[in-house]
């Protein structure tokens, strides 16, 4: 299995909604990340977990908040938005820091 | 200067073409490059993972130059179906996880 799976697919919401994303991956991958990307650019890196610790935040407002309950799992818990916040989000796995990323199909989200 | 930078593009290219992207990076300490594809509305996905000895794989040829601090991509033969983005990764070096993308290029190849 080297897929990586991310749910919901879209996802519309106001700015003062509480909603999560998730992502999946059963490759045994110890490293999982969240990218944030905007029409026409390059994925823009959010966080990433190496064995299920956080290791890097690239300075995300608070109102973004990962978590990663085990070492299948990613989420990103979503508060208080605003309309900038509208991207494709990406997670990311990757088995060791040399290795490619292997990334999930992304969540569409409009923030109204 | 970006840590990663790619030719800007767009290029536009004759069906049977032969196109190349090239990419510098700034950190020495990186070991690991690799070249994306990204179609529209979709994901990335892995096209090569570049090595110093440069590695092929049909069309795709990849090339590094840790000296010059330089990758390329070489795409013989253009069809159609190469029309995507390509984007130029960087692991950040010093044994961590992070990756820096490239601004990416985009490749148009026409009928």
């Amino acid at each position: 299995d080297t897929e990586v799976t991310q749910t919901p697919k879209h996802l519309v919401m106001g700015m003062t909604n509480k909603k999560s994303l998730k992502c999946e991956q059963h490759m045994g991958h110890r490293a999982m990340y969240w990218y944030k990307q905007k029409a026409k650019k390059p994925p823009e890196l959010m966080f990433v977990y190496s064995y299920e610790k956080l290791s890097i935040n690239e300075s995300v407002p608070s109102r973004f908040s990962p978590e990663c309950p085990n070492s299948s799992l990613l989420n990103l818990h979503l508060h208080a938005l605003q309309p900038e916040d509208s991207a494709l989000y990406l997670c990311a796995s990757t088995g060791t820091s040399d290795n490619e990323q292997f990334f999930g199909p992304g969540t569409r989200l409009t923030v109204l | 200067r970006k840590e990663v930078e790619q030719d800007p593009g767009p290029f536009n290219v004759p069906e049977g073409a032969t196109v190349a992207f090239n990419c510098t990076y700034s950190n020495s300490a990186s070991q690991s490059f690799f070249w994306y594809r990204q179609d529209c509305r979709k994901e990335p996905k892995l096209l090569m993972s570049v090595y110093s000895s440069g590695n092929e794989d049909g069309r795709f040829t990849a090339q590094l130059n840790r000296a010059s601090q330089y990758i390329s991509l070489l795409i013989r033969d253009s069809k159609l179906s190469d029309s995507a983005t390509y984007l130029c990764v960087v692991n950040g070096g010093t044994g961590g996880f992070k990756t820096i993308f490239g601004a990416g290029t985009r490749l148009f190849v026409k009928a």
